[in-house]
């Protein structure tokens, strides 16, 4: 079945670049996702990037796919205090609907 | 409406109690998602809509969840005789097609069993 790992928690000092990793084990995933959830709130979709791509540059977002290695990962340039978030990876698999599997959840820490 | 809704926010529930969470999706959104943040164990899958049926339910635990929608619209989970491991965030989302990026997520509704 499809798993998706990444690590517990990161911390980084305010304007530090920030790199959140994840490994996935499903080799049909077809969309690979990053969403952001704040104390409270739901989840909310910050980038995905399709498997044909390697990378995906969105501001201050870049998202890089080692698609051989099944390796995601998310870095943040100029990380802010408002970026303190846990960070979930997620993938889907094209062919019937779209489940999407998350993994557990990186809490980033920003210090000021 | 503008967002997915959830509701209620938070419950508390004695063990033993049975339990309705309702989520009313994005309008127009025909797939509808339920998922459970426990503590430590990200987001699990539990049953997916598309429109007034769910095609996948593999997620459900046990029998004591169950969920339907109606209308092509608002979903409720129901829990029966909610066990202290019940306790989690229950999250719901909708999105636009079984093919879409737009899953759009609710803020949740956070279920202590006491």
């Amino acid at each position: 079945g499809e798993d998706v790992e990444q690590s517990l928690f990161l911390s980084v000092r305010e304007g530090d670049s920030s790199v959140i990793n994840c490994t996935y084990t499903d080799s049909s995933s077809t969309y690979l996702y990053w969403y952001k959830q704040e104390p409270g709130a739901g989840l909310q979709l910050l980038t995905y990037i399709f498997s044909n791509m390697d990378m995906k540059q969105d501001q201050r977002l870049t998202v890089l796919l080692n698609k051989k290695d099944k390796h995601l990962s998310l870095r943040i340039a100029d990380t802010q205090t408002g970026d303190s978030a846990i960070y979930f990876c997620a993938e889907s698999s094209s062919g019937g609907y779209q489940k999407v599997t998350f993994g557990i959840g990186t809490k980033l820490q920003v210090i000021p | 409406g503008a967002g997915v809704s959830q509701s209620p926010s938070n419950k508390v529930t004695e063990k033993g109690k049975d339990v309705e969470l309702r989520c009313d999706p994005i309008s127009g959104h025909t797939a509808l998602y339920w998922y459970r943040q426990s503590l430590g164990q990200g987001l699990e899958f539990l049953i997916y809509f598309q429109g007034n049926s769910a095609p996948d339910k593999s997620g459900l635990p046990s029998d004591r969840f169950s969920a339907e929608r109606t209308g092509g619209s608002v979903s409720t989970l129901t829990i029966q005789r909610t066990q202290q491991e019940d306790s989690a965030v229950y999250l719901c989302a909708s999105s636009s097609d079984t093919n879409s990026r737009d899953y759009t997520f609710g803020s949740g509704t956070r279920l202590t069993v006491v």
